[in-house]
C-alpha cells in the first residue's frame, strides 16, 4: 500500500535552517509528483509547491521562493524540504502529498511539526 | 484570503444532510479544471474525499458525494454521523496560481 513518512517535529531558533524528509513506499516512486503544503497553526491548508519526481525540477507556489527548496534522493525514494533563514512565521506542519491524475493530492505523509523560537 | 471560497463553518444534526459550497472564478473552477475534496480530522493529515468533482477514492462511504457547476463545487454529506465532525477543504487547480485550497470548513454534528 502506498505510504508517506514524514520525518519527526524540529525545534529550530530564528535564522537556522531545518529539512523535512518524506519517504515514499508501495509505488513507483518516479510515476507522481510530489507536492507540498503548509499548515500554520489553527489555519487552513496552503499549497507551497511541487517536484516533478522524473526530473527533479521543483516549481515553488506563490511566497515559498527564496528560502525553500525541494529536492529528491531517487534512489532511497525521499523527497525532501528545507527551510533556510528561519522566521517565527515559518512554524506550521508541513505535509508531502503524492500528486494523482487530476492534479488532487491522493496520499498524504503525517506531518512534520517544525517550530521557530528563540 | 483565499483563492477558493467556503463558508467557515456549517453544522446538522446527526442523520440529517449537509452541504458545503466552494465558491472560485473563470481562472479555476471556472476555466474546467477539476475540484477535490479533503477532511481532516484534529490532530491528523488531510485526506482525500472526492476527487475529480464528484469520484470516491476506494473505501470513502457513498453518503459523500460531489458536484461541480460553473465557478461552484459543492461537497454533500447525507446520513451525518459524528465521526463526520471535522475540517474540509476543496482544492483545485488555478491558471495562474496553480494549485489552490479554500480556506476550509468546520463541520459540527450537532
Amino acid at each position: 500500500q502506498v505510504q508517506l513518512v514524514q520525518s519527526g517535529s524540529e525545534l529550530r531558533k530564528p535564522g537556522a535552517s531545518v529539512k523535512v524528509s518524506c519517504k515514499a513506499s508501495g509505488y513507483t516512486f518516479t510515476r507522481n509528483a510530489m507536492n507540498w503544503v503548509r499548515q500554520a497553526p489553527g489555519q487552513g491548508l496552503e499549497w507551497m509547491g511541487w517536484i516533478n519526481t522524473n526530473t527533479g525540477k521543483p516549481t515553488y507556489g506563490q511566497g515559498f521562493t527564496g528560502r525553500f527548496v525541494f529536492s529528491l534522493d531517487s534512489p532511497v525514494r525521499t523527497a525532501y524540504l528545507q527551510i533556510s533563514s528561519l522566521k517565527a512565521e515559518d512554524t506550521a506542519v508541513y505535509y508531502c502529498a503524492r500528486e494523482g491524475g487530476s492534479y488532487e493530492f491522493d496520499y498524504w505523509g503525517q506531518g512534520t511539526l517544525v517550530t521557530v523560537s528563540s | 484570503q483565499s483563492v477558493l471560497t467556503q463558508p467557515p463553518s456549517v453544522s446538522g444534526a446527526p442523520g440529517q444532510r449537509v452541504t458545503i459550497s466552494c465558491t472560485g472564478s473563470s481562472s479555476n473552477i471556472g476555466a474546467g479544471y477539476d475540484v477535490h475534496w479533503y477532511h481532516q480530522l484534529p490532530g491528523t493529515a488531510p485526506k482525500l474525499l472526492i476527487y475529480g468533482n464528484s469520484n470516491r477514492p476506494s473505501g470513502v462511504p457513498d453518503r459523500f458525494s460531489g458536484s461541480k457547476s460553473g465557478t461552484s463545487a459543492s461537497l454533500a454529506i447525507t446520513g451525518l454521523q459524528a465521526e463526520d465532525e471535522a475540517d474540509y477543504y476543496c482544492q483545485s487547480y488555478d491558471s495562474t496560481l496553480r494549485k489552490v485550497f479554500g480556506g476550509g470548513t468546520k463541520l459540527t454534528v450537532l
